[in-house]
C-alpha cells in the first residue's frame, strides 16, 4: 500500500536533546512538507521541500531543521533552540492539488 | 506572508446544511483546499479550487471567489461521523501549502 510513514507514533525526550522525526513515502511524491499542530492553532508550516536536496523554511522554522536526501525521506530534527517542542507533528507529501498526510507523531519533551 | 481566517466552532443539527468560510490573504494564490480531520487522526483532503465557482463532491460542496479571496465549504445532509475539524488551506507560490486554524464542527442529534 502507498502511503506515507511516520515514525514513531509517540515520542518522549528530555530538554536539552535533539530529537528527528522520521517521514518516509512510497507514492514518488516530489513535494513533502512538516507541520506542527497545537490545539486550537491549526496546522503551522514548519518546512517543505519541492525537491530532493532543496527546501524552504515556512512560517515556523526556528528551531527545526531538515534534510531532503532521497526522494522518498524528509526526516525532522527538533533541535535543543525549539523553546516549546511539545506538540503533533505532522508529515505530508503533495501531489498537484491534494496533500496525503501521515498518522502523526506526539513528540513531549520533559 | 499568507493568513487565512475561519470560524472557530460550528455546531449544527444531523441531516442539516452548514457553510464553513475561510478568508485568506495571500501574495501567491493557485487554489484553496479543504482538508477533515478527526480527532488526533491524520488530515484528509476534500476538495480544491483552482478557479472560482462551485465544485461538488457528494454532500460536499466547495467555492471559491478569487475576487473577494473567499472561499467555503458547504456539508449536506449531516451525519454524526462529519463531526471533525475542517481546515481550508491556500496553495500558494514556491509550492507552499498554508492552512488556517480549523474549524470544529460538532453535529447534534
Amino acid at each position: 500500500d502507498g502511503g506515507i510513514t511516520q515514525s514513531p507514533k509517540y515520542l518522549f525526550r528530555k530538554e536539552g536533546q535533539n530529537v528527528t522525526l522520521s517521514c518516509e513515502q512510497n507514492l514518488n511524491h516530489d513535494a513533502m512538507y512538516w507541520y506542527r499542530q497545537d490545539p486550537g492553532q491549526g496546522l503551522r508550516l514548519i518546512y517543505y521541500s519541492q525537491i530532493v536536496n532543496d527546501f524552504q523554511k515556512g512560517d515556523i522554522a526556528e528551531g527545526y531543521s531538515v534534510s531532503r536526501e532521497k526522494k522518498e525521506s524528509f526526516p525532522l530534527t527538533v533541535t535543543s533552540a525549539q523553546k516549546n517542542p511539545t506538540a503533533f507533528y505532522l508529515c505530508a507529501s503533495r501531489l498537484g492539488s491534494e496533500a496525503f498526510f501521515g498518522q502523526g507523531t506526539r513528540l513531549t519533551v520533559v | 506572508g499568507q493568513s487565512l481566517e475561519q470560524p472557530s466552532e460550528v455546531t449544527a443539527v444531523e441531516g442539516a446544511i452548514v457553510q464553513i468560510n475561510c478568508t485568506y490573504q495571500t501574495s501567491g494564490f493557485y487554489g484553496l483546499s479543504w482538508y477533515q480531520q478527526h480527532d488526533g487522526g491524520a488530515p484528509t483532503f476534500l476538495s480544491y479550487n483552482a478557479l472560482d465557482g462551485l465544485e461538488e463532491t457528494g454532500r460536499f460542496s466547495s467555492f471559491l471567489s478569487r475576487s473577494d479571496s473567499y472561499g467555503y465549504l458547504l456539508l449536506q445532509e449531516l451525519q454524526m461521523k462529519d463531526s471533525a475539524s475542517y481546515f481550508c488551506a491556500v496553495s500558494g507560490s514556491g509550492y507552499a501549502l498554508n492552512f488556517g486554524k480549523g474549524t470544529s464542527l460538532l453535529v447534534t442529534p
